[in-house]
């Protein structure tokens, strides 16, 4: 099956800084997703971008599908970005999300 | 509005015991999932409802029995559980019965077993 790995695993920062968080996957997909799931459990949707780049903020996310890989931008980052990363991807011939191993945020003051 | 309501919150239960858990959406999405979160790890899909239909179970255990009583509800059944089966348990949905469409999720239910 598809393999969908994220780095850098943890990420440490202090409030202010800038970070990059890389998604790849290993075969071609419909969509890709990137979710911020934060100290609660709560997943919250921040991109859908199957390709191309998009901005939210002080979040942007590219993806470029042919080469299989999406990055999500951080900027200025707050001490309420801490969390977790994911990405998720649907596979073609399939209708099931599958999510990435995680990038782990912390953001001090 | 883009809410996915879990109930209970949190649910602790003995390896006897029967719960249920419920999850509720009022968008008109009309596919629904289940996902189960261990610690430090990513989120794994369960069942689909698509239509109210069962249309994915990835071999889940049969003490997990899951229901759909109609396209804004969504039960998970659960009889007999292991204290392995102790994890996040996340309720999704989303527009249509594909997972191209834009997955919203619900806040979740923390189930302990004993």
């Amino acid at each position: 099956g598809i393999q969908v790995e994220q780095s850098p695993p943890d990420l440490i920062l202090q409030e202010g800084a800038n970070s990059t968080l890389r998604c790849n996957f290993s075969d071609s997909v419909n969509n890709l997703q990137w979710f911020h799931q934060n100290p609660w459990g709560q997943l919250i949707n921040l991109f859908y971008i199957p390709s191309g780049t998009k901005q939210n903020g002080r979040l942007s996310a590219t993806t470029v599908a042919t080469e299989r890989y999406s990055l999500l931008y951080i900027s200025s980052s707050q001490t309420t970005d801490s969390g977790v990363y994911f990405c998720a991807v649907d596979p073609y011939n399939t209708d099931k999300l599958i999510f990435g191993t995680g990038t782990r945020l912390q953001v001090f003051p | 509005d883009t809410e996915v309501t879990q109930t209970p919150k949190h649910l602790v239960m003995g390896m006897t015991n029967k719960k249920s858990l419920k999850c509720e959406q009022h968008m008109g999405h009309r596919a629904m999932y289940w996902y189960k979160q261990k610690a430090k790890k990513p989120p794994e899909l369960m069942f689909v409802y698509s239509y109210e239909k069962l249309s994915i179970n990835e071999s889940v255990p049969s003490r997990f029995s899951p229901e759909c009583p109609n396209s804004s509800l969504l039960n998970l059944h659960l009889h007999a559980l292991q204290p392995e089966d102790s994890a996040l348990y996340l309720c999704a949905s989303s527009p249509e019965g594909r997972a191209k469409n834009i997955q919203y999720f619900g806040a979740g239910t923390r189930l302990s077993v004993l």
